[in-house]
Formats: structure tokens, sequence, C-alpha cells
């Protein structure tokens, strides 16, 4: 099953803050985050861990309530380069297998 | 390094018509996948695989066969194509660790007509 991601779409001015939200009904082992740009593949961004490890490459924050079973990313004064579509996977046990959400797609005006 | 390399870039094919899609990576990895990406829908696993050798159905098997005859390779099949399988098709390959990022290649775009 597709985690869920919320918002569908947001619009932000620059300078502006976001929050998008994954949450799913199964269990999760760990929370993957991807940032895709239009007609580009996805990049990675996080990955949280259960029991509070983060694994990261950029200055954006994220939690991880294991017991909600949900993720959030926080993206803090925002540049035009965060432009895009957000995704998040979750994986949920001993496998190898990410499972997509839908996606966010977010858009930084000047 | 190149990273994660996809042949071809771009492909039109008729409804009935078999392709071989080309995913290379020149990382050592152990983990590659193939996904699909459509509209709203977001990223679907279709196939991956741990190992040479070795290959697993992802969510969205149904209409595509995949083999890893060499560790840096990894080949997505359509037999027979359908217009649902117009798509964006994307190549991951990871390391032998569970939790490790998934580095992307460029995709394929497929149209079946």
């Amino acid at each position: 099953q597709q985690p869920v991601q919320s918002p569908q779409a947001v619009i932000l001015r620059e300078g502006e803050d976001a929050v998008i939200n994954c949450s799913s009904s199964k269990a999760l082992y760990s929370v993957h985050w991807y940032r895709q740009k239009h007609g580009e593949a996805p990049v990675f961004l996080m990955i949280l861990l259960k029991g509070g490890e983060q694994k990261g490459h950029e200055k954006i924050s994220a939690s991880f309530n294991e017991k909600k079973q949900q993720s959030s990313l926080y993206l803090t004064a925002s540049q035009l380069s965060y432009s895009g579509t957000y995704f998040c996977g979750s994986r949920g046990g001993s496998n190898y297998k990410l499972t997509f959400g839908k996606g966010t797609l977010l858009t930084v005006n000047p | 390094n190149a990273g994660v390399t996809q042949t071809p870039k771009f492909r039109v094919l008729k409804t009935g018509q078999s392709m071989t899609l080309l995913c290379a990576q020149d990382m050592n990895h152990e983990y590659m996948y193939w996904y699909r990406q459509d509209p709203g829908m977001g990223l679907r696993l279709i196939h991956y695989s741990v190992g040479e050798g070795t290959t697993a159905k992802g969510e969205v098997p149904d209409g595509y066969n995949v083999s890893r005859l060499k560790k840096q390779n990894f080949l997505l099949g359509l037999e027979s194509a359908a217009p649902s399988q117009t798509s964006v098709y994307f190549c991951a390959s990871s390391y032998p660790v569970r939790e490790d990022e998934q580095f992307f290649g460029p995709g394929t775009r497929l149209t079946v007509l």
C-alpha cells in the first residue's frame, strides 16, 4: 500500500516555510524522502530510521513518529531551488522494497 | 563516473511490439530496481534485484520481465507492449545496505500506440 502524502500541492513565496506529511497504514521501519524536478530523475534527500537515526545530505529537516507511522519534511526559508515534487518512500520491514507515495508538488515563487 | 545510465531515452512502440530497456551502473551497487512513473501515481516498483543472477517482483510486475546477468546491468523487457505500459521508466541502484539512498537514472519515456 502506498503511503499517503499531504498536501498534494503547495505554493510558497521565497522565504516561507512548508511542511509535507507522509503517513502509512502499515508499521514502518524507515521513511525515505526524494525530490524530483520536472523532467529529471528523483534525487535523495533523507532517510529516517526507527530509533531516531537520520541519514541525509541536505539542510532539510524531518521527523519520524513510529507510533503514528508518520513522517514530516520541514522546508524552512524556502528557496526557488526547492521547487519540485517531493516523494516519501516507506519500508515496512525485512525487505528491500520502497513503496513511494504519490508526491507533493511544491512551487516556490519569487 | 557516469552513475546510472539508461538506454534508450525515448521510444515509441506499436501495440504488440517488444523491446528491452537497458540500465547500467558503474558504482558497483548490488541492488538495482525498475520503477514506472505515471502522472499522479508516484513511483511504482516493477521488479528489483539484490544481486547478480537474482530478481524479484515488485508492485506492478505484470507484462514485464527482467534479467541481471551482469552485476552492472539490469534489463527490463516488454514482450508484447500495450498502451497501458506508456510511462516513464526509471532505473535505480543502491549499495547492499537496506537503508541507503537509491541513485536514479535519467529515465526512459516510452509511448505505446
